[in-house]
C-alpha cells in the first residue's frame, strides 16, 4: 500500500507566479489535510477535504490560496502570484472514514516551495 | 479554537539520558493527543498516541502521560539514543473534529 504521495518534492518560483501542489492520499483514505510549516512554527492547518467538497479551510489565507479534491485525481494546492512569504514546506495528509478512522494522520513527504 | 502550547523548542540530552516534552491544550473537550517524530527532512509520523479514557501509555522506550485536569500531556522517552534526534510534535484534538491542532514542536538532540 504506498503512502500519501507529493509532489513535487521541490518547487522554485518567482515571485508573481503560480505553485501547484498535488497530493494523492493513501489507497482507501479520503480524508486529505495540508499544513504548512514554516522554521520554528511547527504545523499549521490550512485546509481538510473530502471527494469534492471543502470541509474546513480556517486556515486558509483568504487571498491567492485555493485547494480542490476532485472526484478523480490528486488533491491540488494551488498558490497564485506566490510571495516570498509563501516560502514553506507544504504536508499534505490523509485518513481513512469511518470505523477505520482512529485519529492518527498519514503524512505524505512534503513539497518544499521556494519563492524567489 | 484549540490552543496547544508545547515546551521546550529545543532539548539536547547525552546518550542515555530521559527527555521530557510538555504539551498543554486549552480545550477541554479534547480527548485525543498523538505525538509525532520527524527526521530531518522526512515526514512527520505517529509514535504513541493517547485518548483521554486513560493516564499513561507506555511503548518500550516511549512513554506518555496525560492530565486532563490540568490539561497537559507529555512524552517521555528513556535510554536516548542518537537516532532519537529529531523534531518531536504534539497535538490535540476533541471527539468532535478530524482536525488534530499541533504544538510548535521540540528539536531534541541526542549527543553520543
Amino acid at each position: 500500500n504506498a503512502g500519501v504521495m507529493q509532489n513535487p518534492r521541490h518547487l522554485v518560483r518567482r515571485r508573481g507566479q503560480e505553485a501547484r501542489l498535488r497530493c494523492s492520499p493513501m489507497k482507501g483514505h479520503s480524508h486529505v489535510y495540508w499544513y504548512r510549516q514554516l522554521p520554528e512554527e511547527g504545523l499549521k492547518f490550512m485546509v481538510y477535504l473530502q471527494k469534492e467538497n471543502i470541509i474546513d479551510e480556517s486556515g486558509m489565507p483568504k487571498e491567492r490560496f485555493s485547494a480542490e479534491f476532485p472526484k478523480e485525481g490528486p488533491s491540488i494546492l494551488r498558490i497564485q502570484q506566490v510571495v516570498r512569504g509563501d516560502s514553506a514546506a507544504y504536508f499534505c495528509a490523509s485518513s481513512p472514514m469511518g470505523q477505520g478512522n482512529t485519529g492518527e494522520l498519514f503524512f505524505g513527504e512534503g513539497s518544499r516551495l521556494t519563492v524567489l | 479554537g484549540e490552543n496547544v502550547e508545547q515546551h521546550p523548542s529545543t532539548l539536547s540530552v547525552q546518550e542515555g539520558d530521559s527527555a521530557v516534552i510538555k504539551c498543554t491544550y486549552s480545550d477541554s473537550a479534547s480527548n485525543y493527543f498523538p505525538w509525532y517524530k520527524q527526521e530531518l527532512g522526512k515526514r512527520p509520523q505517529l509514535i504513541i498516541d493517547i485518548r483521554s479514557n486513560v493516564g499513561e501509555k507506555k511503548d518500550q522506550r516511549i512513554a506518555v502521560t496525560l492530565n486532563k485536569t490540568a490539561k497537559h500531556f507529555s512524552l517521555h522517552i528513556t535510554e536516548t539514543q542518537p537516532e532519537d534526534s529529531a523534531v518531536y510534535f504534539c497535538a490535540a484534538k476533541t471527539g468532535g473534529s478530524y482536525i488534530p491542532t499541533f504544538g510548535r514542536g521540540t528539536s531534541l538532540i541526542v549527543h553520543p
